[in-house]
């Protein structure tokens, strides 16, 4: 079964960090971008990180830059996200979502998603 | 970073209804927009790609079109299923960003 799976969530306090974890399944994942998206409470949803299949592109959504660290490691199908100086806006369903690329169109989107994990920021 | 912006933000509507939500972004971004679905508690899911490309395993009465800055997601026949929240995102350019959501209720 194809499945992405987010763990790593939980509760922390401000300035602390925290690291997520999406394990891949049922696809071959180096063989493509992934990305992070998170869900504020009672908010949309909005962009937060993607690597490249190698490793050798990552962008950040500016609010997160220089505090989020985006990484993966394809020998064991994991995606990782290294989040530090934590604000309370952090606060967030978390997803993983793995990003295809369509030849007939030349366009991309966020083709599977996890069920998400869960960030509080609180004191 | 380009603006998305959705309406409207929700809507009441009954099982069997024609439903149409709308898209527009900032500037142009040519077909590179996607629709998703979001249950709540939910992974999102990908519904509409390139504008009016339905994704596989995704019922026909789904449909998308538009071009420029002007998008449509219809759902030609609203079913129990498919209350949800409806999100436009662009992939034209990065930051992708997504529209603030419509809300799709029953009446």
């Amino acid at each position: 079964e194809v499945q992405l799976v987010e763990s790593g969530g939980g509760l922390v306090q401000p300035g602390g960090s925290l690291r997520l974890s999406c394990a891949a399944s049922g696809f071959t994942f180096n063989k493509y971008w992934m990305n992070w998206v998170r869900q504020a409470p009672g908010k949309g949803l909005e962009w937060v990180a993607t690597i490249k299949q190698d490793e050798s592109e990552k962008y950040y959504v500016d609010s997160v830059e220089g505090r989020f660290t985006i990484s993966r490691d394809n020998a064991k199908n994991l995606l990782y996200l290294r989040m530090s100086s934590l604000r309370a806006e952090d606060t967030a369903v978390y997803y993983c979502a793995r990003e295809t690329y369509y030849d007939s169109s030349g366009s991309d989107a966020f083709d599977m998603w996890g069920q998400g994990t869960m960030v509080t920021v609180s004191s | 970073d380009i603006q998305m912006t959705q309406s409207p933000s929700s809507l009441s509507a009954s099982v069997g209804d024609r439903v149409t939500i709308t898209c527009r972004a900032s500037q142009s971004i040519i077909n590179y927009l996607n629709w998703y679905q979001h249950r709540p508690g939910k992974a999102p899911k990908l519904l509409i790609y390139a504008a009016s490309s339905l994704q596989s395993g995704v019922p026909s009465r789904f449909s998308g079109s538009g071009s420029g800055t002007d998008f449509t997601l219809t759902i030609s026949s609203l079913q129990s299923e498919d209350f949800a929240t409806y999100y436009c995102q662009q992939s034209y350019t990065t930051p992708p960003t997504f529209g603030g959501g419509t809300k799709v209720e029953i009446k």
